[in-house]
């Protein structure tokens, strides 16, 4: 079946270096592309999006990828920071009014 | 502005037993859903709505029952609690499933 799923389950990073979290999708018709952090014991919280027509977006600190041809999403954090340390989820939808499906996660652990 | 906001925050049960979690957003929010998260499983669409009147099933929505009688509100019932149904809660609101959604706190629910 269509699913979303995480390569690893842990990431440590050494604080000030980049970190790059990778998602695989399986669903070809995946038109949006979420990334959301979730701290311990909150809700998830946005991060950033893209949308099946770019490839490539950024925000503050963070740069999303989107390969369509090998269905894969990465999340590249720049100058990692403690702050950070969280689990990574990332999630696709098929487009407008289509639910939107989560991957399991993956913690991201910086190391001071 | 408050955002989503859940209640309880935390609740124990009996087998057996019923309750509502509730779930309340003051962004005009057209799309509602309601998640739960489990350790190692990821975030699971149990079910959500694209406007009052309108709700669907998610991935995992035996045992609970949903209604959207207004734009802010989205209970989510249990009928008969069981312990299967031990996990965190999350309910979460955006424009539609492809635009940024905004997490409530959670509710941490045990049936014993």
């Amino acid at each position: 079946g269509e699913s979303v799923g995480l390569h690893l389950p842990t990431l440590s990073v050494q604080e000030g270096d980049n970190s790059i979290i990778n998602c695989a999708y399986s669903n070809s018709a995946s038109d949006y592309f979420i990334w959301y952090k979730q701290e311990s014991g909150k809700g998830p919280q946005f991060i950033i999006d893209i949308r099946s027509n770019m490839d490539k977006r950024q925000g503050q600190r963070v740069t999303v990828l989107l390969n369509k041809t090998v269905k894969h999403l990465s999340l590249q954090i720049a100058a990692t920071q403690p702050g950070d340390s969280a689990v990574y989820f990332c999630a696709e939808s098929p487009g407008a009014n289509s639910k939107l499906t989560f991957g399991k996660g993956i913690t991201l652990s910086v190391r001071p | 502005n408050a955002g989503v906001t859940q209640t309880p925050k935390f609740q124990v049960l009996k087998t057996g037993q019923s309750m509502t979690l509730q779930c309340a957003q003051d962004m005009n929010h057209e799309y509602m859903s309601w998640y739960r998260q489990d350790p190692g499983m990821g975030l699971r669409l149990i079910h959500y709505s694209v406007g009052a009147g309108i709700t669907d099933q998610g991935e995992v929505p035996n045992g609970y029952n949903v209604s959207r009688s207004t734009t802010e509100d989205f209970p989510l019932r249990l009928l008969s609690a069981a312990p299967s149904q031990t996990s965190v809660y999350f309910c979460a609101s955006s424009y539609s499933p492809t635009y940024e959604q905004y997490f409530g706190p959670g509710t941490r629910l045990t049936v014993t």
